[in-house]
């Protein structure tokens, strides 16, 4: 198993562009997540979501729009990028209370 | 949402055992409470995971004392490698309330 995997894992972005960070997980886990964590900081929630066609808004979902059309997919689109969502993004998995992180994508907004 | 509270750093020495204890006063019954470690430029991974008592593993042990107001990471004979920050995590599974929210963490500095 890949585990959570997340492309790209940088990125570059200016002020205004739009992009989609990729999410997959291949052990079939219903739960997944979206935080972000500033230089520094901890960990905000952004989205998640309890399976297939179900999303709920976290802690700091402004900025953000998630999708899950599918069990092993979970998307992050970033509509109109502004330098305070410069940031490493990870997404997660869950299964029998563990959640399972993906390695991360680092995105500066410029 | 239970919220959390732990000491923002510690520092402690090869072989020694740390506890790191974590304050989630509003905790609900069919809340859990789960710890993670992060490396730096990494995402964080599970550490050990309970609801009372005492929980073991290979790794770590983890003490909840019968109101489960607070727990507590025992991290025995620690190495420099152990360096890192720790959360403390506490949510419900599989039921109305998926949101797992982390604290801010405590980071741990073993030294020589």
């Amino acid at each position: 198993n890949a585990g959570v995997t997340q492309t790209p894992k940088f990125r570059i972005l200016k002020i205004g562009q739009s992009m989609t960070l990729q999410c997959t997980q291949d052990m079939n886990h219903n739960y997944m997540y979206w935080y972000r964590q500033d230089p520094g900081m901890g960990l905000k929630l952004i989205y998640y979501s309890v399976g297939a066609g179900i999303t709920d808004k976290g802690e700091v979902p402004n900025g953000y729009n998630v999708s899950r059309s599918t069990t092993e997919d979970f998307p992050l689109r970033l509509e109109l990028a502004a330098p305070s969502q410069t940031s490493v993004y990870f997404c997660a998995s869950l299964t029998g209370g563990e959640q399972f992180f993906g390695p991360g994508t680092r995105l500066t907004v410029l | 949402l239970a919220k959390t509270t732990q000491p923002i750093s510690m520092d402690s020495y090869e072989g020694q055992e740390v506890n790191i204890t974590c304050s989630h006063n509003n905790i609900a019954t069919n809340d859990y409470i789960t710890w993670y470690q992060q490396f730096p430029s990494q995402g964080p991974r599970f550490i050990i995971q309970g609801y009372k008592t005492k929980v073991t593993n290979e790794v770590a042990s983890l003490f909840i004392p019968a109101d489960r107001k607070s727990s507590t990471l025992s991290l025995p004979r620690v190495s420099l490698s152990d360096t890192a920050v720790y959360y403390c995590l506490v949510g419900a599974y599989g039921g109305a309330t998926n949101k797992l929210i982390f604290g801010t963490g405590t980071l741990l500095a073993v030294q020589p």
